[in-house]
């Protein structure tokens, strides 16, 4: 496909573990991201993963890449109330003279319940 | 530190009138971005200026112009509104080469035309 792609909802019980799954459109994409944003805010960069990583850890976040099927996840530990947001999938998919633009999925909106 | 200003925060508008949005990026960042983001989607990447100069368009018309100042600050102007221009525009700053930094975004400016 042409875009990254996100599954648009995803709801889980607090203290949970959330998982957000994401499909990136270029296997030759450098950097991948993923950015929160919260009701009436922009978006907040949680974290990245470089192409040539498996898998990143930061804390309560655990990133996952798969560079053959360019799929990448995001998996939120002890999911809390506050981590309700919309979080976005993005790629970089090619670096020219210092330029990168980051290229993003619709996100995914994660709604915690108590 | 200031992360990333933009103003106005609120803007309603005419169709066929134009408009300017602000931005100041965070201190130490040479490269501005603007993304349009639609009502339950993704943001979309405008252009980016860096050295004064439109470094990359995205698949917007002409209507939509910018500048960058000596200060690293910008401007977007979208001219002829139209219904569908309605959007949260969001300014991001980066420094040039430094992919893992990701974008720091501002909350955005939400236009509404009607």
């Amino acid at each position: 496909g042409e875009d990254v792609e996100q599954s648009l909802f995803l709801s889980v019980r607090e203290g949970d573990s959330s998982v957000i799954n994401c499909t990136y459109t270029d296997s030759s994409s450098t950097y991948l991201y993923w950015y929160k944003q919260e009701p009436g805010a922009g978006l907040q960069l949680l974290t990245y993963i470089f192409s040539n990583m498996d898998m990143k850890q930061d804390q309560r976040l655990t990133v996952l890449l798969n560079k053959k099927d360019k799929h990448l996840s995001l998996r939120i530990a002890d999911t809390q109330t506050g981590d309700s947001a919309i979080y976005f999938c993005a790629e970089v998919k090619g670096i020219s003279g210092g330029s990168y633009i980051p290229t993003f999925g619709r996100g995914t909106s994660l709604i915690v319940h108590p | 530190d200031a992360g990333v200003t933009q103003s106005p925060t609120h803007l309603i508008k005419t169709r066929g009138q134009q408009v300017t949005l602000r931005c100041s990026p965070k201190s130490g960042h040479d490269t501005v971005s603007w993304y349009q983001q639609a009502l339950g989607q993704g943001p979309q990447f405008i252009f980016q200026y860096y050295e004064e100069e439109e470094r990359q368009r995205g698949n917007f018309p002409d209507r939509f112009s910018g500048h960058q100042f000596p200060n690293y600050s910008s401007e977007l102007n979208v001219n002829a509104l139209l219904l569908g221009d309605s959007a949260l525009y969001l300014c991001a700053s980066s420094l040039v080469m430094a992919e893992r930094d990701g974008y720091t975004f501002g909350s955005g400016t939400r236009l509404t035309v009607v």
